[in-house]
């Protein structure tokens, strides 16, 4: 079974510049996640997807981030314009999540490596 | 609002010894995840081990076995046998049951060990 696929896997930009992730979870896999990940620190949620519906986007910085999962299944994540404070590993993670709250395991892409000078 | 404390940044452990990593959370939920995963350096995190807070078992995965102590918000991960393998960050996350499903990372311990 092919994991989480993320690209690129390194991206170097200068500030104000535009960037783009993309991420094609596991087949089957209904909840998509966004996190970034700044060096040293756990990953943090951006946005969270069930099917392609965005249920939780609150830590999104909207006026620069967006997102959108076409038919449920790969995810772009932008940033226009990139800040030098950008710089950190963006990270998509997939589930299958069933009723209730129930949740198999959620699996982790490579990331994506983003300097921004 | 929910936290997850990881107290010690940074850990040593000899090779075929065993160690064990902290964790704390706060949360006024009754029902909820608990996860231990793992961050080699080649960054693809990995989950080691889950735990159900209405479940007071605690959970085994082969060298990996967790403390789950519910009233004192504890969740530490004990790794018997350690290998070179087993170098890596390790995170505490937490996980909502209800609402937004949200997780929450700890900051992450840096586990070397030593042959």
């Amino acid at each position: 079974e092919a994991g989480v696929v993320q690209s690129p896997r390194y991206k170097i930009i200068e500030k104000k510049q535009p960037v783009a992730f993309w991420c094609n979870p596991i087949s089957g896999h209904n909840t998509l996640y966004w996190y970034r990940q700044n060096l040293g620190q756990g990953p943090e949620l951006l946005i969270r997807y069930e099917n392609e519906e965005a249920v939780d986007d609150s830590q999104l910085p909207k006026d620069r981030f967006s997102a959108e999962r076409l038919k449920g299944v790969d995810s772009t994540l932008k940033i226009q314009p990139a800040e030098l404070g950008d710089s950190a590993v963006y990270l998509c993670a997939s589930s299958l999540d069933l009723l209730g709250g129930v949740q198999e395991t959620q699996y982790f892409g490579p990331g994506t490596r983003l300097l921004v000078l | 609002a929910q936290t997850v404390t990881q107290s010690q940044p940074e850990m040593s452990v000899q090779e075929a010894e065993t160690v064990t990593l902290s964790c704390t959370y706060d949360t006024s939920e009754s029902d909820y995840y608990l996860f231990w995963y793992k961050q080699p350096p080649s960054r693809q995190m990995i989950l080691v081990i889950r735990q159900e807070a209405y479940k007071q078992q605690n959970a085994t995965e082969n060298r990996f076995s967790v403390n789950f102590q519910k009233a004192a918000k504890s969740f530490s991960l004990k790794i018997s046998d350690s290998q070179l393998g087993d170098a890596a960050m390790y995170f505490c996350a937490y996980r909502y049951t209800s609402g937004t499903y949200k997780y929450i990372f700890g900051t992450g311990t840096r586990l070397k060990v030593l042959a």
